[in-house]
């Protein structure tokens, strides 16, 4: 019963390396969702795809690129990371949008040197 | 400008007392609200929701309340128990083409005292 998978759980990087944060459901989700988290503070939406083959910008989009590469996964690239983007992410899926309740992965944390 | 604000870091309560968490809102479009909870190093998860349309919904020992003239809801955790110690967030979805974006509050800890 695994929900929301989230992989890696933890990174190390330096300014200017890319990575790519990766997310998988198995609960038939159409809907999902990339947010971080800096201390102190909720969550802030940075990208969300609302079906399959859609994306949509969130509230923090500069910086990261998406691909909604099929129904169950949702990744997350950061082409050339910043500190600010020191944080941690979490990925999240929901039925689909709107007043849905969100199951949520348990996070990439992520550190930019 | 936060639309969705917990103006209260943290509440420490004693365990069987109740809890009480707040949270506000500026945008009265918001119409549907959702509370979470976040262990540390796990993820949120769902805890209980409102929809406009009502003032109060109850699930076991957590209910909320939501009043629309003050745009102000609560969370109300009674009795409380130590493994409730956990970060609370409310949000609230967006509607029509942005139905897809929640504003989430900061948060508060809630911490049960044995």
């Amino acid at each position: 019963n695994a929900g929301v998978t989230q992989t890696p759980k933890f990174q190390v990087l330096k300014t200017g390396q890319s990575m790519t944060l990766q997310c998988a459901q198995d609960m038939n989700h159409n809907s999902m969702y990339w947010y971080r988290q800096d201390p102190g503070m909720g969550l802030r939406l940075i990208y969300y795809s609302a079906s399959e083959g859609t994306t949509d910008k969130g509230e923090v989009p500069n910086g990261y690129n998406v691909s909604r590469l099929n129904k169950r996964e949702f990744s997350l690239r950061l082409e050339s990371a910043a500190p600010s983007q020191t944080s941690v992410y979490f990925c999240a899926s929901s039925p689909r949008e709107g007043r849905q309740p969100q199951h949520f992965g348990d996070g990439t944390r992520l550190s930019i040197l | 400008d936060q639309q969705v604000k917990q103006n209260s870091p943290s509440l420490s309560v004693q365990e069987g007392r109740i809890s009480i968490l707040n949270c506000d809102y500026t945008n009265s479009m918001f119409d549907y609200f959702l509370w979470y909870k976040k262990y540390p190093a796990e993820g949120p998860t769902f805890l209980i929701s409102i929809s406009s349309i009502k003032d109060k919904n109850e699930d076991g020992r957590f209910t909320v309340f939501l009043n629309k003239s003050a745009k102000h809801l609560s969370l109300h955790i009674v009795p409380s128990q130590p493994g409730d110690s956990a970060v609370y967030f409310c949000a609230a979805p967006a509607w029509g083409t942005n139905a897809g974006k929640s504003t989430f509050g900061d948060g508060t800890t809630l911490t049960v005292k044995p």
